[in-house]
């Protein structure tokens, strides 16, 4: 079964960092895509940013682009978020999200994940004074 | 990057059909055919529902299902059951090698 736990949210000032964690299990890590989304409160979802199956491409949405670092360790099996000069704007619960279709044998997609089939439960950035 | 167009809300009756659309350009719904869509109950995260504009993942009711017209994307549910009040989100890979989700739509099965 695949399983998908975010954590490292919490309270933050602005201008301030936090790096969120996105442990996986279930599934061969290093062959999928990956994705964070996020959902502020009572709002619609945000695409944020996406790591290409083979890891080798980072792709960002306009408003964290310069702020946000994606990356993932294939001998932890987690992937990151790093989250620099935070605003109240990026506060919200952040989702990891696994690509649908993973790398085949001989090939890998170096595109941005576009359909995310398995979710973790979220965690919540507050970036408030 | 701004997000598909969809209505707010959707409403039906159990045992009828339902479609919520979702608008986007020619620099995504309508160029390409990554378009996805995701059922979201509250305080739980999206499921995969539909992907590549038709296509059902394992699991998900045939009752669901998806279709396009130039820059404008539908999902269908026939046959309403009240398991399926949920938001409901569009999403579509766009030219720019990013992703973008539409607004969202609320589902009330009457």
């Amino acid at each position: 079964e695949v399983q998908l736990l975010e954590s490292g949210g919490g309270l933050v000032q602005p201008g301030g960092s936090l790096r969120l964690s996105c442990a996986a299990s279930g599934f061969s890590f290093s062959s999928y895509g990956l994705t964070w989304v996020r959902q502020a409160p009572g709002k619609g979802l945000e695409w944020v940013s996406g790591l290409s199956g083979s890891g080798g491409r980072t792709y960002y949405a306009d408003s964290v682009k310069g702020r946000f670092t994606i990356s993932r360790d294939n001998s932890k099996n987690t992937l990151y978020l790093q989250m620099n000069s935070l605003r109240a704007e990026d506060t919200a619960v952040y989702y990891c999200a696994k690509d649908q279709f993973g790398c085949t044998a001989t090939s890998c997609y170096e595109g941005t994940p576009y359909y995310l089939g398995s979710w973790g439960q979220g965690t919540l950035v507050i970036v408030s004074s | 990057q701004s997000a598909l167009t969809q209505p707010a809300s959707v409403s039906g009756s159990p045992g009828q059909s339902i479609t919520i659309s979702c608008t986007g350009t020619s620099s995504d719904v309508g160029g390409y055919n990554h378009v996805s869509w995701y059922q979201q109950y509250p305080g739980k995260a999206p499921k995969l529902t539909i992907y590549e504009v038709t296509n059902r993942p394992s699991g998900v009711p045939d009752r669901f299902s998806g279709s396009k017209s130039g820059n404008t994307a539908s999902l269908t549910i026939s046959g309403l059951q009240a398991e399926d009040e949920a938001d409901y989100y569009c999403s579509s890979y766009k030219t720019t090698n990013t992703v973008v989700f539409g607004g969202g739509t609320k589902l009330t099965v009457l």
